[in-house]
């Protein structure tokens, strides 16, 4: 168990829709990045927060964005969602250090 | 951006054998260089890294090794037993709270 928490576990939803994934750091961990784990593009970063702010961007589409609130948990919302969105979706969280912690995912299935 | 090939995609060995899974990365800059293993219906789970100002870490049966001047990097895993067959990862960064890119994966199978 890494500490990181995400949910839910597994979500189900149709083209068009918009989701809300949340993750938990490990306690005491300042930055959240999200990863998306698909089948053709492997794991890709997809944005990182540091203390409430926005750290770095990835390969993120402009229907995805992302908070990180004062007790530290995030969001990633996901909207006007595609078949193609259809992936597992990875939090991963560091204190100061570069040592990253994978949470155990979200499965985001678009029918 | 920085890019990171890793070989084999898949790798098949006998229980007690040795596998080493090998991975190369693009951009001098990158100074960290973790790798994870990946089971079925779960997160990648850190197993060793190692910085750029060390070339060799062994932690038990595992082993990375790095060659800064090639821009090439290495799991070894000795003495595989059948609990390490799963999807193993490489992937670099630039250090501190800096994200990571990865290698495309390796499948290891570890047979009877």
């Amino acid at each position: 168990d890494s500490g990181v928490t995400q949910t839910p576990k597994h979500l189900i939803t149709a083209t068009g829709q918009r989701v809300t994934l949340r993750c938990s750091p490990r306690s005491g961990d300042l930055s959240v990045y999200w990863y998306q784990q698909s089948l053709d593009q492997g794991l890709q970063f997809l944005i990182q927060y540091y203390n409430g702010e926005e750290r770095a961007k990835g390969n993120i589409l402009e229907r995805f964005s992302a908070q990180q609130f004062p007790d530290l948990h995030s969001e990633l919302n996901l909207s006007s969602l595609e078949l193609g969105d259809s992936a597992l979706y990875f939090c991963a969280s560091s204190l100061v250090t570069d040592t990253q912690y994978f949470g155990p995912g979200t499965r985001l299935t678009v029918l | 951006g920085e890019n990171v090939e890793q070989h084999p995609s898949t790798l098949s060995v006998q229980e007690g054998d040795s596998a080493v899974i090998k991975c190369t990365y693009s951009d001098s800059a990158s100074n960290y260089f973790p790798w994870y293993k990946q089971e079925l219906g779960k997160g990648p789970q850190l197993i060793i890294d190692i910085r750029s100002n060390v070339g060799e870490k062994k932690d038990q049966r595992i082993a990375v090794t790095l060659n800064k001047t090639a821009k090439h990097f290495s799991l070894h895993i000795t003495e595989t037993q059948p609990e390490d067959s799963a999807v193993y990862f490489c992937a670099a960064s630039m250090g501190t709270a800096s994200k990571l890119t990865f290698g495309t994966g390796t499948r290891l199978q570890v047979t009877l």
